[in-house]
């Protein structure tokens, strides 16, 4: 079956930095790779996704890329703010087919 | 529109007790996941429905665990009897197919 392995655990940048998550998987099947957000006690909220037909995708601040060949994806979120602190995974699945999670990065943003 | 629903949002119980979780997903969505999030881990999939059939509950301890969707809506998520090491966020989500919606999940704290 599919296994997400995630890195680093812990992500310490200044306000303005650039902060960058990486994620690998193992099931060359997988066409669908989704980012959330998780705040402290509440729910995983989708951030942004990408499929396997593309390359790289961009939402304000948020991009994704992904590298098919070597199986990995990277989350990259530029100008961080103090609210983008929080536990973010990645995730990876194929079609109609359930997620596989990554083991989330805890990303702090200082002042 | 509407959110996932889950209920209850907190709730503990003494280990070999039973207790159950409740999920209506948002409308039109066929396919609902139950994920169990253990404190600082990335979610899990216990069981995955599409309508009211199972797709995937090779992860779902059934010694213990059940779930059902009855009419292919709403869904309950039973654990009989609990153990110290079933305490985690019991995350309900949907799908039309593709990313998922969560729901804000259960909070099962088994002493």
């Amino acid at each position: 079956g599919e296994n997400v392995e995630q890195h680093p655990s812990t992500l310490s940048v200044q306000e303005g930095d650039s902060a960058v998550i990486k994620c690998t998987y193992s099931d060359s099947a997988s066409n669908y790779f989704p980012w959330y957000k998780q705040e402290l006690g509440k729910r995983p909220q989708l951030i942004i996704d990408i499929r396997s037909n593309v390359g790289e995708k961009k939402d304000q601040r948020i991009a994704v890329t992904l590298n098919k060949t070597a199986k990995h994806f990277s989350l990259h979120i530029t100008e961080t703010q103090p609210e983008d602190s929080a536990v973010y995974f990645c995730a990876a699945g194929a079609g109609f087919q359930k997620l596989v999670f990554g083991t989330g990065t805890r990303l702090l943003v200082s002042p | 529109e509407a959110g996932v629903a889950q209920s209850p949002r907190y709730k503990i119980i003494e280990k070999r007790q039973s207790v159950a979780f409740w999920c209506n997903p948002i409308s039109g969505h066929a396919t609902l996941y139950w994920y169990q999030q253990i404190l600082g881990q990335g979610p899990k999939l216990l069981i995955q429905f599409q309508n009211n059939g199972v797709v995937d509950d090779s992860q779902l301890p059934k010694d213990r665990f059940s779930a059902e969707r009855l009419k292919g809506v709403d869904s309950t998520l039973k654990i009989q009897p609990a153990k110290l090491e079933d305490s985690a966020v019991y995350l309900c989500a949907s799908s039309p197919g593709g990313g998922y919606t969560f729901g804000s999940g259960t909070r099962l704290t088994v002493v």
